[in-house]
């Protein structure tokens, strides 16, 4: 069965570095999605991603957030300038063209700004 | 503002016994409405949804949710636990007008004993 995969499972890093999270979507999946849930919250959206370009964002998702998809397989969430209430875990998901669709989530990657 | 409420942080069950787990929302325009499950380490995983048309809806894993539009709920159940679904439970809805931004509720810890 196809799956959403995310690297690195588990980042720790400075605060003030940047630090760049990687999602592979499941191949035929073009809607794509970054999450994040800080421990002991609710899961929060960030961004969504069509058609190499941002189509919906949260107001968590500023300057210092950006996603790119470098080629036909990666979909990547850089933070700039990490803080240390960035810790979290960060799941990306992707789903179908039907917009009714559920979405499929990767494991995620938690991240510890120290 | 528009919000998704799951009024219980903890369920408690038997094995044997009837689960609910209760969402309530307050999302404009008919959304989507989504329950997925949430695994010690793990991403999640989608149990079931509602789009349109019968009020109960079945998923993965013997689940089933009850949508009322009087009441603006969506319940999820399950009529005989198993000590294997004790996990976090995530309502979710999306706006129809939405890219698919998933707004999820607080979460519901099951907790299903011997």
């Amino acid at each position: 069965e196809p799956e959403v995969t995310q690297t690195p499972s588990h980042q720790v890093t400075q605060m003030g570095q940047e630090v760049i999270l990687r999602c592979v979507p499941i191949s035929n999946h073009l809607y794509f999605y970054w999450y994040r849930q800080i421990l002991g919250q609710k899961v929060e959206f960030l961004v969504s991603f069509y058609n190499n370009e941002i189509s919906e964002k949260s107001e968590i998702f500023d300057d210092q957030f950006s996603v790119e998809r470098p080629d036909g397989s990666n979909f990547t969430l850089k933070i700039r300038s990490t803080k240390l209430e960035d810790s979290a875990m960060y799941f990306c998901a992707s789903k179908s063209t039907l917009s009714y669709n559920e979405q499929f989530f990767g494991p995620g990657t938690r991240l510890t700004v120290l | 503002a528009q919000s998704v409420a799951q009024p219980e942080d903890q369920v408690n069950v038997a094995e044997g016994n009837p689960l609910t787990v209760k969402c309530t929302y307050s999302v404009s325009g008919n959304p989507y409405l989504f329950w997925y499950v949430q695994y010690p380490n793990r991403g999640l995983q989608f149990l079931l949804k509602y789009i349109t048309g019968d009020n109960l809806v079945k998923g993965s894993y013997g689940f089933e949710a009850e949508f009322n539009k009087s009441q603006t709920s969506f319940h999820l159940k399950k009529p005989s636990a198993l000590v294997s679904d004790s996990a976090l439970y995530f309502c979710a809805v999306m706006r129809r007008d939405s890219w698919g931004k998933l707004q999820f509720g607080a979460g519901t810890q099951v907790v299903v004993t011997p």
